[in-house]
C-alpha cells in the first residue's frame, strides 16, 4: 500500500535558521508524483511543488529548496533563512495510482508544524 | 486565493442532520476531489469527480454521497451525521485528462461542527 511518513511531528527553530522537513514515502509504482502542501495557521491548503518520480533534480525556488532521492524514498524540504512567515503546517503527499492511470487521489503524510520564533 | 470557492465556510449542525457542502473549481478544471481533515485521521481522500463522473473513491461512509454538475461545481452531502463527522472538509481541483500530474487547488473549506 501506498503511504508517506513524515516522522517530524513539530519542529521549532529561531528566524533565519535553515530547517529541513523530512518525507519518506512507500509505493510499488514505477510512475508517480510527490507534493509539497503548506497549511498556514489561516488553514487554507497552499500548493509548494509537484515532482514526478522520472526527475531526480533537485529544485531550488527562492528560500524553498526540495531534495528527490529514489533510492532512499524521500522528498525533503529545506527553508533557508526561515522566516516567522514561514510557520505553518506542511504536508508531503503521493499521487495514487489505478492501473496505470493515476486517479490523481493524494495521499498525505500527517505532516510537519514549522514554528519559527522571531 | 487558489480560485477554488467553497460554501458555506463555517457549519454548526446537530447529530442525526443532513448537511451539503459546495464547491466550485478553478474555471477549466474538470476535476473535484473531497477530502476530509480531522485531527485523528488526517488528511484523508473522500472522492473524485473528472467531468461529472466518478472516478476515484477513498473511505468515504455510506452516509456520505457527492455529485459533480454539469457546470462542474460539486456537492458533498452527509447525513445521518454524527459527532465524529466533524471536521475540515476541502475541496479541490485539477485541471487535466491526466489528473494524476496535475497540481491539485484546494479551496478554503468548510468547518463542520456537529453538535
Amino acid at each position: 500500500a501506498q503511504k508517506v511518513t513524515q516522522a517530524q511531528t513539530e519542529i521549532s527553530v529561531v528566524e533565519k535558521e535553515d530547517v529541513t522537513l523530512d518525507c519518506v514515502y512507500e509505493t510499488r509504482d514505477t510512475t508517480y508524483y510527490l507534493f509539497w502542501y503548506k497549511q498556514p495557521p489561516s488553514g487554507e491548503l497552499v500548493f509548494l511543488i509537484r515532482r514526478n518520480s522520472f526527475d531526480e533534480q533537485n529544485e531550488i525556488s527562492g528560500r524553498y529548496s526540495w531534495n528527490f532521492q529514489k533510492s532512499t524514498s524521500s522528498f525533503n524540504f529545506t527553508i533557508t533563512a526561515s522566516q516567522v512567515v514561514d510557520s505553518a503546517v506542511y504536508f508531503c503527499a503521493l499521487s495514487d495510482t489505478l492501473g496505470s492511470s493515476n486517479t490523481g487521489k493524494l495521499i498525505f503524510g500527517q505532516g510537519t508544524t514549522l514554528q519559527v520564533k522571531p | 486565493d487558489s480560485g477554488v470557492t467553497q460554501t458555506p465556510k463555517h457549519l454548526i449542525t446537530a447529530t442525526g442532520q443532513r448537511v451539503t457542502l459546495r464547491c466550485s473549481p478553478r474555471s477549466g478544471d474538470l476535476s473535484v476531489y473531497w477530502y476530509q481533515q480531522s485531527l485523528d485521521q488526517g488528511l484523508q481522500f473522500l472522492i473524485q469527480y473528472y467531468n461529472g463522473e466518478e472516478r476515484a473513491k477513498g473511505n468515504i461512509l455510506e452516509r456520505f454521497s457527492a455529485q459533480q454538475f454539469p457546470d462542474l461545481h460539486s456537492e458533498l452531502n452527509l447525513s445521518s451525521l454524527e459527532l465524529g463527522d466533524s471536521a475540515l472538509y476541502f475541496c479541490a481541483s485539477s485541471g487535466g485528462r491526466l489528473a494524476g500530474i496535475d497540481e491539485q487547488f484546494f479551496g478554503p473549506g468548510t468547518r463542520l461542527t456537529v453538535l
